[in-house]
């Protein structure tokens, strides 16, 4: 069985700056993919970034990039220069490639509050 | 309009009665996937599929019956709902490896 965590229920940030969010994985797969999607209050789900266990750099999208750390299990989300429409809550994601591990497992998710 | 549509938007139903919510995608992406997020759980898989007519159970599917007869339709049907199955579902579609795709999500109320 594949388990995501997400240890930070809320997050404050101040616009402009930097931030983590944190997310650890647990998989017996050799092989998977890792996901972040934001759901913003309008409840729809949009994806952000996408890292496969076996790229071997960081996966980045605009001011989106994702810290892989293989050997920790950790796939934590940096979101750089915070800006206010990025308040939303994160989740973390993954699948694996075999079996019933092809499911889609998330995070509880962490609430992102950018302050002006 | 291309993409995965669920209907409805919105459901309010009595505690015993059967409810089916629809969920289409325009692709023909192979998996599909139905989630109930409930506050403080997140996203909780309740059934998957990898293909038509197949068919799989996620974390949290007793109460709940999928079927799968076309590639691009996915119900989600609770026989007898309860007030627990009160929630906000989403369904998916998968294709490839890189990205997952969310319908609107339907709100449903069970009084």
């Amino acid at each position: 069985a594949q388990k995501i965590t997400q240890t930070q229920p809320g997050m404050f940030v101040q616009e402009k700056e930097a931030v983590t969010l944190d997310c650890t994985y647990d998989t017996s797969d050799q092989s998977y993919g890792l996901f972040w999607y934001k759901q913003p209050s309008s409840g729809e789900m949009i994806f952000l970034i996408y890292q496969g266990s076996y790229d071997e750099q960081n996966a980045t999208e605009g001011r989106y990039s994702l810290n892989f750390q293989k050997a920790r299990k950790s796939a934590n989300l940096v979101i750089s220069a915070s800006q206010l429409g990025d308040s939303a809550m994160y989740f973390c994601a993954m699948r694996g490639f075999s079996g019933s591990a092809r499911q889609l497992t998330f995070g509880s998710g962490t609430q992102l509050t950018v302050l002006p | 309009d291309a993409g995965i549509t669920q209907s409805p938007r919105y459901k309010i139903t009595e505690t015993g009665r059967q409810v089916t919510l629809m969920c289409h995608q325009t692709w023909s992406h192979s998996y599909m996937f139905w989630y109930r997020q409930d506050l403080g759980h997140g996203l909780r898989l309740i059934y998957y599929s990898a293909a038509a007519d197949i068919t799989d159970k996620g974390e949290v599917p007793d109460g709940y019956v999928v079927s799968r007869s076309k590639t691009e339709n996915f119900p989600l049907t609770l026989e007898s709902a309860t007030r627990s199955q009160t929630s906000v579902y989403f369904c998916a579609t998968l294709q490839g490896s890189t990205e997952a795709f969310f319908g609107q999500g339907t709100r449903l109320t069970v009084v």
